[in-house]
């Protein structure tokens, strides 16, 4: 099994949709959370990040984590064409070695 | 300030030849990375670098090497490339940690 699991969809939704992603992980010692983003053939980004429980919203983008249920997710309003990309979770604890997700796949239509 | 540049962009190897992907960034960031990416797989770790002088083995280490030649850079070698190698590799860096810069990435195939 992956220490960290996410559907690689793949997502289509309409413009102005909200796009709803997770991921889920099985390590307790993972603490920082993040969201990258990655645009066909570039590199990833980072999107947003989150230490420990709770939530963070950053204009359209909201972060969410249940580090009891051990579950992430990421929420996207109003939704552009250009969000279009690959979502990648990613996690860690204290070493700053990142565990990443699948990724998954958005594509939204104008 | 041109962040993270890797080279070469692309690259046809024959089983059994070596090469050696170069990472550099002007960041003045202490710690970089090498991730490989196969669909379906995510970005998977192969050797990081915490500092300067320093290397450690990733996920997936088998068949790679690493040199971290000065703070700006560090680079990745295939002694003898295999058809499992064909992937996409990333380098990235980091001040924080979590907050990684990741380069535009290098294309390998291996015949």
């Amino acid at each position: 099994q992956k220490e960290v699991e996410q559907d690689p969809g793949p997502l289509s939704v309409p413009e102005g949709a909200i796009v709803s992603l997770n991921c889920t992980y099985s390590n307790s010692a993972f603490q920082y959370f993040m969201w990258y983003r990655q645009y066909s053939r570039k590199g990833p980004e980072l999107l947003m990040y989150t230490y420990s429980s709770g939530n963070k919203e950053d204009g359209r983008f909201t972060a969410q984590v249940d580090k009891s249920s051990k579950y992430i997710s990421l929420f996207i309003r109003d939704s552009q064409p250009s969000d279009s990309a690959t979502y990648l979770c990613a996690m860690s604890g204290n070493d700053y070695k990142l565990s990443f997700g699948a990724g998954t796949t958005v594509t939204v239509r104008a | 300030n041109a962040g993270v540049t890797q080279t070469p962009k692309f690259q046809v190897l024959k089983t059994g030849q070596s090469m050696t992907l170069q990472c550099a960034q002007d960041m003045n960031h202490n710690s970089m990375y090498w991730y490989r990416q196969d669909p379906g797989m995510g970005l998977r770790l192969i050797y990081y670098s915490a500092s300067e002088g320093t290397t450690d083995k990733g996920e997936v280490p088998n068949g790679y090497n690493v040199s971290r030649l000065n703070k700006r850079e560090f680079s990745l070698r295939l002694e003898s490339a295999a058809p499992s190698q064909t992937s996409v590799y990333f380098c990235a860096s980091t001040a924080t940690g979590f907050e990684q810069y990741f380069g535009p990435g290098t294309r390998l195939t291996v015949t």
